[in-house]
């Protein structure tokens, strides 16, 4: 089973249109939800780290939010500058990050 | 902005042979990392070091793997017989003790093996 799940896989929004990708997770010691953004041909670039609950952070257009099963991206007002693929990672314990599948986004001019 | 640095930006190379990515982290960093993703599927943690050593690796990281941090620049992964499954992005990354669970990632070495 996987501990990750990102939906939708794909997201297509038109400039201006606000909307929300979700990660859903079913670890059992949460220490740290994060989002990273990765451009074709690039590495994840780091977002956002989350650790509790009710936990919320805010970066430009972006919002993240962390309950105790998932959390959420959203993303108000997209430009086309917003285009990626958005991914989210778990750490259990240890060093190691967990990765979902990714949502990628699409906004249209 | 300083950023992490790999090389080269694309491998080829022929199965069985050895082949060696390399990577500078950002200088004040501390902890280094290996993350892998397969065309089409998720990004996939290999190995962690700190301290000039392994701190931890996953299931993928066998003995084909190996981690060296040859100088006090450069953290190099090497697999000694590559297969045709090594084929991937491999990314590099690194963090400094303190900056919490900030990592910074390079762009790449995309393997191919043929």
């Amino acid at each position: 089973e996987d501990q990750v799940t990102q939906s939708p896989e794909a997201l297509r929004l038109q400039e201006g249109e606000s909307s929300s990708l979700n990660c859903s997770y079913t670890v059992s010691g949460l220490r740290g939800l994060f989002w990273y953004r990765q451009d074709p041909g690039k590495g994840p670039e780091f977002l956002f780290t989350l650790y509790s609950a009710g936990e919320e952070k805010e970066k430009e257009r972006l919002k993240a939010t962390l309950t105790k099963k998932e959390s959420f991206l959203h993303i108000t007002a997209p430009k086309p500058e917003d285009s990626a693929t958005y991914l989210c990672a778990v750490r259990e314990a240890g060093n190691m990050l967990t990765f979902g599948g990714g949502t990628r986004l699409m906004v249209k001019p | 902005e300083p950023e992490v640095t790999q090389t080269p930006s694309h491998q080829v190379t022929q199965m069985g042979q050895e082949v060696i990515l390399r990577c500078v982290p950002i200088s004040n960093h501390l902890y280094f990392y290996w993350y892998r993703q397969i065309l089409g599927q998720k990004v996939e943690f290999l190995v962690s070091f700190y301290n000039n050593e392994i701190s931890e690796k996953s299931e993928i990281f066998d003995d084909q793997f190996s981690v060296e941090r040859p100088d006090g620049s450069n953290f190099t992964l090497k697999i000694r017989s590559t297969k045709l499954e090594d084929s991937a992005m491999y990314f590099c990354a690194s963090r400094t003790a303190t900056g919490g669970e900030k990592l910074f990632f390079g762009s790449g070495t995309q393997l191919s093996v043929l």
